[in-house]
């Protein structure tokens, strides 16, 4: 149990376009998601925390009119990239609360190539 | 501040030896904490947990965790490591597992030599 699904699992863009990222809750219902970025060979750093029906909340640094975040449900959220750089080319994971056994649960992630 | 920190950025065991992988971490009261594995290009799997009680916290794949509140530790060990263990170990903590976002650390990077 408590599943989440994210697609794509790889992108590849051009620049100055957008790219929207999907997790989906299958099998639970996640009032909250998290939002990391992890760059090659380092960890992962949190950039965003969403909420079902309401904004979402940014991390220091991360600039919220590009990385825009949709919780409009409580089994999706979507994180939108608009207007890519390739500097934007990093590996996205979501990851919501797992209510059962008090852990987290994590999408499988998002390779995005921005060129 | 609140951080966590693995002390060791690359670790090269042979296949066969012990293994210790360290965390320490600095907050105000003790944590949730977590160990996870990520191989090349793929997601997270959670190795183990501690919340509370017994320290010594047994997981997948034959590892384990100890939980030392005195030297604010949760070291990952594993008695003989497998070729297949070659990957990167993240610690990872969380004040509440309900509304607060894992912080992690830099992670380790494990190689097994033959």
């Amino acid at each position: 149990g408590a599943v989440v699904s994210q697609h794509p699992s790889w992108v590849i863009c051009k620049s100055g376009t957008s790219v929207k990222i999907e997790c989906r809750s299958l099998d639970f219902q996640a009032t909250t998601m998290f939002w990391y970025r992890q760059f090659p060979k380092q960890s992962l750093m949190l950039m965003a925390t969403s909420n079902e029906g309401s904004k979402a909340t940014y991390e220091q640094g991360v600039e919220k009119d590009k990385f825009l975040i949709n919780h409009a449900s409580l089994t999706l959220s979507t994180l939108t990239v608009t207007s890519a750089h390739p500097e934007d080319s990093s590996f996205y994971i979501c990851s919501a609360p797992a209510e059962t056994n008090y852990g987290y649960t994590f999408g499988s992630g998002t390779r995005l190539t921005v060129v | 501040a609140q951080s966590v920190t693995q002390p060791d950025i690359h670790i090269t065991v042979s296949e066969g030896a012990s293994l210790e992988l360290r965390c320490n971490y600095s907050y105000g009261a003790t944590p949730y904490l977590f160990w996870y594995v990520q191989s090349p290009g793929q997601g997270l799997q959670l190795l183990l947990k501690y919340f509370s009680g017994d320290t010594l916290v047994q997981g997948i794949k034959g590892f384990e965790a100890e939980f030392k509140r005195s030297q604010s530790s949760f070291n990952l060990r594993k008695p003989s490591v497998h070729w297949s263990d070659a990957a990167e170990y993240f610690c990872a903590v969380a004040l509440d597992t309900g509304r607060r976002a894992l912080t992690f650390g830099s992670g380790t990077r494990l190689q097994v030599q033959p």
